[in-house]
């Protein structure tokens, strides 16, 4: 059974500070990673993904993940927070049949 | 950008009632699914659809639950006879051929009284 652990429920940050917010997961088979973002008001967005290759993938509004597979993990950062960065973020683990999503962070950004 | 959309934005009904939530997808996509959120909670697998069946359910999706694809561009979800516990955010998610991307539409938020 697949499965995703998103131990931050809620980040506060200032602007301009680094951003990581962590991801742990469980999937048996050949593992695609997700993280989608919904900002206030709106649906979900997928911000990047991660297939196979290159453990580093770089997605939209300055976003990168890192895969590590000996620590199930896919963190998501970014060097520089902007108040528009203020949404809630969810790792998802899983390809076309089943996405499993963690139960999300929530970040403020303050200004 | 083709984008899923979803009707209505906001459907409010009584326990009890049949709804119908409708989706068109991205055309030339062929993987279908239903998600939900309840308010405050993480996004919970309903069902994939492909090729006019069912591929997957979770335990979610009882016999309450149906989908169809009844014209071969509208997807649907119907609840038979909704619960209070129904509320929630309903999401149309599509995918495509030999990707594993889903894109997700806007959502209809279901509020069950």
């Amino acid at each position: 059974a697949q499965s995703v652990s998103q131990h931050n429920h809620h980040v506060i940050l200032s602007e301009a500070a680094s951003l990581e917010l962590g991801c742990n997961y469980s999937y048996g088979g050949t593992v695609n990673l997700f993280w989608y973002v919904q900002y206030p008001g709106q649906h979900l967005q997928l911000l990047l993904k991660y297939f196979s290759g290159d453990p580093l993938v770089k997605g939209i509004k300055g976003f990168e993940a890192e895969f590590i597979k000996s620590k199930f993990s896919f963190n998501l950062r970014k060097p520089s927070v902007q108040w528009s960065d203020t949404a809630e973020y969810f790792c998802a683990v899983g390809g076309y049949q089943k996405v499993t999503f963690g139960t999300g962070t929530k970040l403020q950004v303050i200004p | 950008e083709p984008e899923v959309t979803q009707t209505p934005s906001h459907q409010v009904t009584q326990m009890g009632q049949e709804v119908i939530l409708r989706c068109v997808p991205i055309s030339n996509h062929l993987y279908f699914y239903w998600y939900r959120q309840i308010l405050g909670q993480k996004v919970e697998f309903l069902v994939s659809f492909y090729n006019n069946e069912i591929s997957e359910k979770s335990e979610i999706f009882d016999d309450q639950f149906s989908v169809e694809r009844p014209d071969g561009s509208n997807f649907t979800l119907k609840i038979r006879s909704t619960k209070l516990e129904d509320s929630a955010m309903y999401f149309c998610v599509c995918g495509g051929q030999g990707t594993d991307t889903q894109y997700f539409g806007p959502g209809t938020r279901l509020t069950v009284l």
